[in-house]
């Protein structure tokens, strides 16, 4: 059964380092999304992507993420500088359909980010 | 911000009993989504119910919808050891864009089952 790849499972960083996550969505998968799940909290969205356009970015922290897909397929979360709060677990999800909510999304296992 | 809210925040039952978890939510919809996410792990969609829907199976699973009251219950029946988990409900945020809209989850129910 096809799944989303995610990496690093876990990461631990210091404050104000860089960091990376990557997730390579289902095959044929054109819609890919980006969650921050704080703990005891829902997932909530960061950044969705349809093909390599970004659809929707509005509640991206665009002063320190970054996000990208460039050739429709894979795709990288950048953080820079990391902070405290940042300390989350980052999901990633795809879908065939565009429509977002309108369609079940396909989760990852996610990256479990400490930020020290 | 958070549009569904799940109730309770924590259920703990018996192997065998049923489990059943409680979703209110704020604004109108399009549909419902109810994902399970296993401790540490990424979510796992359960069940899909249109706002035409009232009532939807799957295996062990009951979910109903009641558009007039904005609320949504999942009931697992002969519940299993392997049902511990935390259990969300999720539904239409915002619109994105290019005909897509958020989905948008409640901090969830947390399912302990003692076997």
């Amino acid at each position: 059964e096809a799944e989303v790849a995610q990496s690093p499972r876990y990461k631990i960083t210091e404050k104000s380092q860089a960091v990376a996550f990557w997730c390579d969505p289902i095959s044929g998968h054109a819609t890919l999304y980006w969650y921050r799940q704080i703990l005891g909290q829902g997932p909530e969205l960061l950044v969705q992507f349809q093909d390599e356009s970004v659809v929707d970015d509005s509640q991206l922290p665009k002063d320190r993420f970054s996000a990208e897909r460039l050739k429709g397929v894979d795709s990288t979360l950048k953080i820079q500088p990391a902070e405290l709060g940042d300390s989350a677990m980052y999901l990633c999800a795809s879908s065939p359909d565009a429509g977002g909510a309108l369609y079940e999304q396909y989760f990852g296992p996610g990256t479990r980010l400490t930020v020290t | 911000s958070q549009q569904g809210e799940e109730d309770p925040q924590a259920l703990s039952i018996q192997e065998g009993e049923n489990a059943t978890m409680n979703c209110s939510y704020k604004t109108s919809i399009n549909n419902l989504q109810w994902y399970r996410q296993n401790s540490g792990r990424g979510l796992v969609h359960l069940i899909l119910i249109r706002s035409n829907e009232r009532e939807k199976h799957s295996g062990r699973l009951r979910v109903t919808l009641d558009t007039s009251k904005k609320s949504s219950s999942l009931l697992i029946t002969a519940s299993r050891a392997a049902d511990t988990a935390s259990y969300f409900c999720a539904t239409d945020g915002s619109y994105s864009g290019a005909g897509s809209y958020q989905l948008t989850f409640g901090k969830g129910t947390k399912l302990s089952v003692i076997p």
